[in-house]
């Protein structure tokens, strides 16, 4: 597609529940990532992919926190267990390859826990 | 921990008025630095990707400087109007290891009264 798009725009979980949410990045970017941006802070970093293989996953918060790539195009970013504290907006961007300038990201999913 | 500072963290300006704003960050493997410009309920758009010290990089109204020496670089909006409302994001990159990943300053939240 032209952008990278992600779905749902807002979610509103109960606490406890699993919450997946979808990213499409730009079509043949190879390199996609992933960053949650809580109230009054700066994106932060969760987890990288080059294709289908997830490179970095060290800016997962918790084990509750679960991503995938399986056929190296779109992302889920998965929470199980969802607390309060899940609650941000979670980015996704995508690249043509690493080192690549042109990081796109998408519009991000509002994710409220409650 | 790359520690990166943006001030100020909210500026309300009118229209018409010019503008500035910092982004301090370590300045050891320095790589490269990314602006964006996030408004509320879009994407984050990338404005300048800097890598040299005493680049100038200018698009439109806006302008960037960066000193990679001592760590800093300054965006400047000359004559804002109501549409350059948004939060502007700097995110240095670091050479070796990890430098796929960009870390984000909090951002400087403008405001421009009609």
């Amino acid at each position: 597609g032209a952008g990278v798009s992600q779905s749902p725009r807002y979610k509103v979980a109960k606490r406890g529940q699993d919450v997946a949410l979808r990213c499409d990045p730009i079509s043949g970017h190879v390199s996609l990532f992933w960053y949650q941006q809580a109230l009054g802070q700066g994106p932060e970093f969760l987890t990288y992919f080059q294709n289908e293989a997830q490179l970095d996953k060290s800016g997962l918060p918790s084990d509750r926190f679960f991503a995938e790539r399986p056929e190296g195009s779109v992302s889920t970013l998965k929470i199980q267990r969802t607390q309060q504290e899940d609650s941000a907006v979670y980015l996704c961007a995508s690249s043509l390859d690493l080192g690549d300038y042109g990081y796109t990201f998408g519009s991000g999913t509002r994710l409220t826990v409650v | 921990i790359l520690n990166v500072e943006q001030s100020p963290q909210s500026l309300h300006v009118q229209e018409g008025d010019s503008t500035n704003f910092t982004c301090s960050f370590p300045s050891s493997n320095f790589y490269a630095l990314h602006w964006y410009r996030w408004e509320t309920a879009k994407s984050p758009e990338a404005l300048f990707v800097m890598t040299l010290n005493g680049d100038e990089k200018k698009k439109g109204r806006i302008s960037a400087t960066l000193n990679t020496k001592e760590g800093y670089s300054y965006l400047y909006i000359k004559g804002s109007q109501p549409e350059d409302s948004a939060t502007y994001l700097c995110a240095p990159w670091r050479s070796g290891g990890s430098n796929y990943k960009l870390t984000f300053g909090k951002g400087t939240l403008l405001t421009v009264n009609p």
